[in-house]
């Protein structure tokens, strides 16, 4: 199995901040990873594709990086509808998801 | 537009059998390329992938949980359907239907039904 864990558990942050979120495998992903936000009482939306590619309609304030075991999720620029709980998944070896980032407002 | 949606009991009980329906329009699972799925959340936990059947009959399991689990589906009804067998209180969640849009990524998702399993 391929573990994802995700850093920090629980991020605080304010209005117009730009954070950032980790994601990192258990063993090498190439760049088959995808993010995902998810809202109290709804099913997860699509962000990022492929560790880098925005999901089409979603907000260029969201970007995704990296390759290999370690990947981000950065939203720039805070709005007040962001602070949900983000996923990542990867997709190289069937799916598994990570434990989730709750990001709550300061 | 694409939708889907889950159906079937919002409670069962220990050792029994859950069948849930994913119901779909706006796209063809008989067409190269399409799959469909299940997801769960426990309450408060993070998702966990179930199983997805492609356009063409191929299907995957999670490792852990495939021998209790069986996917099909009827492409006329534009249903698909998952059974878990032996059913436990630490299954209770909500269960979502879900398209493999990627391919191996999921842009579109049922909005999910929870699953209580009590006696």
């Amino acid at each position: 199995d391929i573990q994802l864990t995700q850093s920090p558990s629980t991020l605080s942050a304010s209005v117009g901040d730009r954070v950032t979120i980790t994601c990192r495998a258990s063993q090498n992903i190439f760049t088959w990873l995808a993010w995902y936000q998810q809202r109290p009482g709804k099913a997860p939306k699509l962000l990022i594709y492929k560790a880098s590619s925005l999901e089409s309609g979603v907000s260029p304030r969201f970007s995704g990086s990296g390759s290999g075991r370690e990947f981000t999720l950065t939203i720039s620029s805070l709005q007040p509808d962001d602070f949900a709980t983000y996923y990542c998944q990867q997709y190289n070896y069937y799916y598994t998801f990570g434990q989730g980032t709750k990001l709550e407002i300061k | 537009q694409i939708t889907l949606k889950e159906s079937g009991p919002t409670l069962v009980k220990p050792t029994q059998t859950l069948t849930l329906t994913c119901t779909f329009s706006g796209f063809s699972l008989s067409a190269s390329g399409g799959a469909v799925g299940w997801i769960r959340q426990p309450p408060g936990k993070a998702l966990e992938w179930l199983a997805l059947i492609h356009w063409d009959d191929d299907k995957r399991y999670s490792p852990s949980l495939s021998s209790r689990l069986t996917i099909t589906k009827d492409t006329s009804k534009k249903q698909v359907v998952l059974r878990m067998t032996n059913m436990d209180p630490v299954d209770t969640g909500t269960y979502y239907c879900i398209r493999d849009s990627g391919p191996d990524f999921f842009a579109d998702w049922g909005p999910g039904m929870l699953v209580t399993v009590s006696s």
